[in-house]
């Protein structure tokens, strides 16, 4: 069975600019969640998909956003991108919401200049 | 803030078994343990995980403590593909707001 799968791997961007970062899940798998990975914060929860619906949402400012498919692929967008922005944005999925039991994606490697 | 607390890094043998400790003393009566690892440049791998009982998988065997403040990660044979870093979690089932990952234990197995 293929894993989570994330695009793009590596992006570079502006200051300023928006990106839209894609995750799709393991077959069969409905719910997913993004974490934002830096060296001086760790992993930190962004949000959780489930039946196309934001089931919850970490400590984040309204800039991220994301959503979710009917067919449980997700997106994140983060607008107006800052330089503290620059990390690794890691994607996983699970069967159910509610089960930390997570499979997670390589992640894609944001860098904003 | 993580609720557990880690060594910052542990070396071990190869071919020898790695003990990795997780102190959780303030884990409460819903939470359970999950252990992840990050190799370096991937997503974290899910391992094991426990609420009271000791566990065992193909990977790994978690040891929990009676009083439940404290667990023990045991990989019985490491391997130098064993090398990254272990995170230990306590977190309820039902809500990923907790999922609140540490600085974890970074494990360098030795040849």
């Amino acid at each position: 069975k293929a894993g989570v799968t994330q695009t793009p791997r590596y992006l570079i961007k502006t200051r300023g600019q928006q990106v839209t970062l894609s995750c799709s899940p393991i077959s069969g798998h409905r719910s997913v969640s993004w974490y934002q990975q830096t060296p001086g914060q760790g992993l930190q929860f962004l949000f959780e998909y489930f039946s196309e619906t934001q089931r919850n949402k970490g400590n984040f400012p309204g800039r991220f956003s994301g959503r979710q498919f009917s067919n449980s692929r997700s997106e994140m967008n983060v607008s107006t991108l800052e330089l503290g922005d620059s990390a690794l944005y890691l994607c996983a999925s699970s069967l159910e919401p509610g089960t930390n039991e997570q499979y997670f994606g390589p992640g894609t490697r944001l860098t904003v200049t | 803030d993580a609720k557990t607390t880690q060594p910052p890094s542990m070396d071990c043998a190869e071919g020898r078994a790695a003990n990795l400790p997780c102190n959780h003393s303030t884990i409460s009566g819903n939470e359970y343990v999950y252990w992840y690892r990050q190799i370096h440049s991937q997503g974290p791998q899910y391992i094991i995980h426990g609420l009271k009982n000791n566990e065992t998988n193909e990977m790994a065997s978690l040891i929990i403590t009676e009083d439940r403040k404290s667990s023990t990660l045991i990989l019985p044979h490491a391997t130098l593909r064993d090398t990254a870093v272990y995170y230990c979690i306590v977190a309820p089932t039902y809500n990923n707001n907790d999922m609140r990952f540490g600085a974890g234990t970074r494990l360098t197995v030795k040849p």
